[in-house]
């Protein structure tokens, strides 16, 4: 069973630009996360999507990040203009009723410039 | 507000000894508690995970104990190898299927 895949794994960008990334969840999971991990810390959670709905997006901050999953599948997360302080990696997660527990990919290291 | 709290923040123990990583949460709602292991570079791992109804599940060399009167979790590495040298995030959620909140971490040195 392939895993969560997520690209690019790595990319610089000066502060105000733009970056998306993009997470292709392991095939059936219905549950799709976006999680934030900066340097030394735990993962936090950005937004949630169950199928192409968002359940949880609480901690997203809105005026800058988007997220969409159309077609209830692949995701890309946007951020728009970054900041010094979005540094950090990004991590998609997903997970379905049957196997219960979240599986991650690799991430996406962001810095910001 | 950090709904997890883990320590120790880092641990060293010799190859073939008890690593012990504890945990503690404050909201009594949370129904689900794994533990994910990380390597440098990677995402993190699910290595097991418990529900509150259960005092300890063990798989392997790994076991989770559990105490829902204390709040408090921990996880047990037996016979600790080198190539377990990795960072442990607790962490806890509603159910298997809602949002994790994770601890900060534990950096775990198995030294030969």
């Amino acid at each position: 069973e392939a895993g969560v895949a997520q690209s690019p794994r790595y990319k610089i960008i000066e502060k105000r630009q733009s970056v998306a990334f993009w997470c292709n969840p392991i095939s059936g999971h219905a549950t799709l996360y976006w999680y934030q991990q900066i340097l030394g810390q735990g993962p936090k959670l950005l937004i949630q999507f169950q199928n192409n709905g968002v359940v949880d997006d609480s901690q997203l901050p809105k005026d800058r990040f988007s997220a969409e999953r159309l077609k209830g599948v692949d995701s890309t997360l946007k951020i728009q203009p970054a900041k010094l302080e979005d540094s950090a990696v990004y991590l998609c997660a997903s997970s379905s009723q049957r196997t219960g527990g979240a599986f991650f990919g690799q991430g996406t290291r962001l810095t910001v410039v | 507000q950090q709904q997890v709290k883990q320590s120790p923040q880092s641990l060293i123990v010799q190859k073939g000894g008890i690593s012990i990583i504890n945990c503690a949460y404050e909201n009594t709602a949370f129904d689900y508690f794994p533990w994910y292991q990380q390597f440098p570079g990677k995402g993190p791992a699910l290595l097991i995970a418990i529900r509150p109804d259960v005092s300890e599940k063990k798989e392997g060399r790994f076991t989770i104990s559990f105490n829902k009167s204390a709040k408090q979790f921990s996880l047990h590495i037996m016979d600790s190898q080198p190539g377990d040298s990795a960072t442990y995030f607790c962490a806890a959620s509603f159910d298997s299927g809602y949002a994790l909140n994770f601890g900060k971490g534990t950096s775990l040195l198995v030294t030969p």
